[in-house]
């Protein structure tokens, strides 16, 4: 049982590239998120995914896009990187009114 | 507004003594959940007590203990007998019932001092 997983673990891009992020839990959650930490800004929600099939925008969505594959999948692309998009990006996937449980995050560099 | 509000920054205590983190919310649903997660310095965010707006009795896990004061709209960790391991960045967080999506405070980090 591994719970949620994220790859890569470290990425470093330069301005302009693409990437997507990967996300998948064990768990048959039916929501998943994705967050990005920045210092002294805690948690911001980017997007979410109430159940399958559907998305919603968090709190700071522009430049982002996400994918919800199947229940267990939740990806996240950055069509084209900028330096502000540096941070540490976390997944995360909870059931109906219970805590969230977060992979070990992507630390992204953008150049 | 800010749905979530830490206002302590950085805390110090000492070893084996009791430390409270302030966290303050702001919601106008009757239901809706409070999280306090811990995140050491490796990274990983670490879920460690819950409380529902409808719970009469302060949550418990362990040596963390939530003080609920739904009145003041308030939620603070309370961590007794803190030891070294406790030393970490700790956010508060809140879930309406109304949407899907969690608040995160700005967090408070915490050094335990021998």
């Amino acid at each position: 049982n591994a719970g949620v997983t994220q790859t890569p673990k470290f990425q470093v891009l330069k301005t302009g590239q693409s990437m997507t992020l990967q996300c998948a839990q064990d768990m048959n959650h039916n929501s998943m998120y994705w967050y990005r930490q920045d210092p002294g800004m805690g948690l911001r929600l980017i997007y979410y995914s109430a159940s399958e099939g559907t998305t919603d925008k968090g709190e700071v969505p522009n430049g982002y896009n996400v994918s919800r594959l199947n229940k267990r999948e939740f990806s996240l692309r950055l069509e084209s990187a900028a330096p502000s998009q540096t941070s540490v990006y976390f997944c995360a996937s909870s059931e109906t009114w219970a805590e969230q449980f977060f992979g070990p995050g992507t630390r992204l560099t953008v150049l | 507004a800010q749905k979530i509000t830490q206002t302590q920054p950085g805390m110090f205590v000492q070893e084996k003594e009791a430390v409270t983190l302030d966290c303050t919310y702001d919601t106008s649903d009757q239901s809706y959940g409070l999280f306090w997660y811990k995140q050491p310095s490796s990274g990983e965010m670490i879920f460690l007590i819950y409380q529902g707006s409808y719970d009469e009795q302060n949550a418990t896990e362990g040596r963390y203990s939530l003080n609920f004061q739904k009145a003041r709209k308030s939620a603070n960790l309370v961590i007794s007998a803190s030891q070294l391991g406790d030393s970490a960045m700790y956010f508060c967080a809140m879930r309406e019932v109304r949407g899907n999506q969690f608040y995160f405070g700005t967090g408070t980090s915490l050094t335990v001092i021998p």
